[in-house]
């Protein structure tokens, strides 16, 4: 099983709203991320947890707050959102944080804020 | 700072033939990977061939090669008998060896495949 699952596949919210997305991996891998994408742009890089700890946070604003549960789980806790914040978020996992580990990409939430 | 170039936004291919994508990068490292990603419509974003820069030999994945030249700091992909399913969005990266900093993306290059 080589799949990185994320849910939900599309989601709106108000700029006061509070959301949540959701990033699943089962392949024993310790190294979880969070990217943004806008369109026809790279990802760019958000939060990396190794082994559940927060080990980067890309100076990404405090309306973005993630959480590891466990290994095999990531959030992404969203709050107060601004409508450039719309994009396509991106969860990555590999074995572990170090560059010979290959990402494994999920499809992704397609998120828009209005 | 690392940076990576890809100076084809748009590329099109004939079903069948053969195209190239470039990508040149920026690096003071000496050890490093190098990366093809692929990202179709669908938009799951997935690896298509990696290069380690100690490697002189150019890695290669079925009908995906590279041609690494690393003096010149450049690293194309090569695809050969081009199909439907290769049109996508591909992104060239870079991360250097032993070491937190995370993958650096070049802005991708839309390659179309003609039937």
């Amino acid at each position: 099983d080589t799949e990185v699952t994320q849910t939900p596949k599309h989601l709106v919210m108000g700029m006061t709203n509070k959301k949540s997305l959701k990033c699943e991996q089962h392949m024993g891998h310790r190294a979880m991320y969070w990217y943004k994408q806008k369109a026809k742009k790279p990802p760019e890089l958000m939060f990396v947890y190794s082994y559940e700890k927060l080990s980067i946070n890309e100076s990404v604003p405090s309306r973005f707050s993630p959480e590891c549960p466990n290994s095999s789980l990531l959030n992404l806790h969203l709050h107060a959102l601004q409508p450039e914040d719309s994009a396509l978020y991106l969860c990555a996992s590999s074995q572990g944080a170090t560059p010979s580990y290959e990402q494994y990409f999920g499809p992704g939430t397609r998120l828009t804020v209005t | 700072a690392q940076t990576v170039t890809q100076s084809q936004p748009e590329m099109s291919v004939q079903e069948a033939e053969t195209v190239t994508l470039s990508c040149t990068y920026d690096t003071s490292e000496s050890d490093y990977y190098l990366f093809w990603y692929k990202q179709p419509p669908s938009r799951q974003m997935i690896l298509v061939i990696r290069q380690e820069a100690y490697k002189q030999q150019n890695a290669t994945e079925n009908r995906f090669s590279v041609n690494f030249q690393k003096a010149a700091k450049s690293f194309s992909l090569k695809i050969s008998d081009s199909q439907l399913g290769d049109a996508a969005m591909y992104f060239c990266a870079y991360r250097p060896s032993g070491s937190a900093r995370q993958l650096t993306f070049g802005s991708g290059t839309q390659l179309t495949v003609l039937p």
